[in-house]
C-alpha cells in the first residue's frame, strides 16, 4: 500500500494568512493526488484532483501543486470558513489511502 | 439535488454483522461508481472500498484490513448500495460514509482521475461487547 504522510499534524494561523500543507507518498503517483476539506461532525468535502485541478465552486484561493512524491496544498488569504481538518489521498491505486490530516485552527 | 443517505448503523458485539444501505437519489446511480469510507472516533479517513458500475463490469475492490470480511454490492434497481459487515471487530467503530466516484474529464498519463465527490452524512457503527 502506498503510505500518506502530511505534514504538520495541525498549525494555527489567523484570517489572512497564507498556510502551506505538505503531502509525501512512500512512491511516486505523478499526479494523482486528491485534497479533501472535512469540518467537524460533517461529512468531507472534494476540493482538487490531480494535484491541482480545483473542483467546481472551490474558491480561487485554494491551490495544489507538485508530482511524483511531493505535494502541496496552499491556503491564500485564510478566511474564517476554512478551519477545519485537510486530507490528501491518493487514486494512483488501491487502496486508495489517505494522509493522516492536517488541522488548520484559528490563532 | 444529488444526495447520499446512509442507514443501519448501530451497535453490535464483536464477531456480529451488521449490514449498512446508502440510498442515492437526483443521478444516474447505475452508472455511478461508489465507495464506502469509515472514520474512527477521532482519528482521520479510512478508505474501505469500492464498486464500479455494472457497465464498467460491477467489481470491487477492498482495503486489507476489510477484505474477506466486508462485501459491497448494489441494487441498481432500488438505487442502493450496501455493506455487509462480518465478523466486527473493535476496530470497526467508525462513521461509515458513502460516496460517488467522479471521474474527471481529462485523462493523465495513467488514465482518468478520480475523487469522491458527494458523501452522505454518514452512519455510526459501534462494536463493542
Amino acid at each position: 500500500d502506498i503510505q500518506m504522510t502530511q505534514s504538520p499534524s495541525s498549525l494555527s494561523a489567523s484570517v489572512g494568512d497564507r498556510v502551506t500543507i505538505t503531502c509525501r507518498t512512500s512512491q511516486s503517483i505523478s499526479n494523482y493526488l486528491n485534497w479533501y476539506q472535512q469540518k467537524p461532525g460533517k461529512a468531507p468535502k472534494f476540493l482538487i484532483y490531480a494535484a491541482s485541478s480545483l473542483r467546481d465552486r472551490v474558491p480561487s484561493r485554494f491551490s495544489g501543486s507538485g508530482s511524483g512524491t511531493d505535494f502541496t496544498l496552499t491556503i491564500s488569504d485564510l478566511q474564517p470558513e476554512d478551519f477545519a481538518t485537510y486530507y490528501c489521498q491518493q487514486t494512483y491505486n488501491t487502496p486508495r489511502t489517505f494522509g493522516q490530516g492536517t488541522k488548520v485552527e484559528i490563532k | 439535488e444529488v444526495q447520499l443517505v446512509e442507514s443501519g448503523g448501530g451497535l453490535v458485539k464483536p464477531g456480529g454483522s451488521l449490514r449498512l444501505s446508502c440510498a442515492a437519489s437526483g443521478f444516474a446511480f447505475n452508472h455511478a461508481w461508489m465507495s464506502w469510507v469509515r472514520q474512527a472516533p477521532g482519528k482521520g479517513l479510512d478508505w474501505v472500498g469500492r464498486i464500479k458500475s455494472k457497465t464498467d463490469g460491477g467489481t470491487t475492490d477492498y482495503a486489507e484490513p476489510v477484505k474477506a470480511r466486508f462485501i459491497i454490492s448494489r441494487d441498481d434497481s432500488k438505487n442502493m448500495l450496501y455493506l455487509q459487515m462480518n465478523s466486527l471487530k473493535d476496530d470497526d467503530t467508525a462513521v461509515y460514509f458513502c460516496t460517488t466516484i467522479a471521474g474527471s474529464a481529462r485523462r493523465g498519463p495513467l488514465g482518468y482521475y478520480y475523487g469522491m465527490d458527494v458523501w452522505g452524512p454518514g452512519t455510526t457503527v459501534t462494536v463493542s461487547s
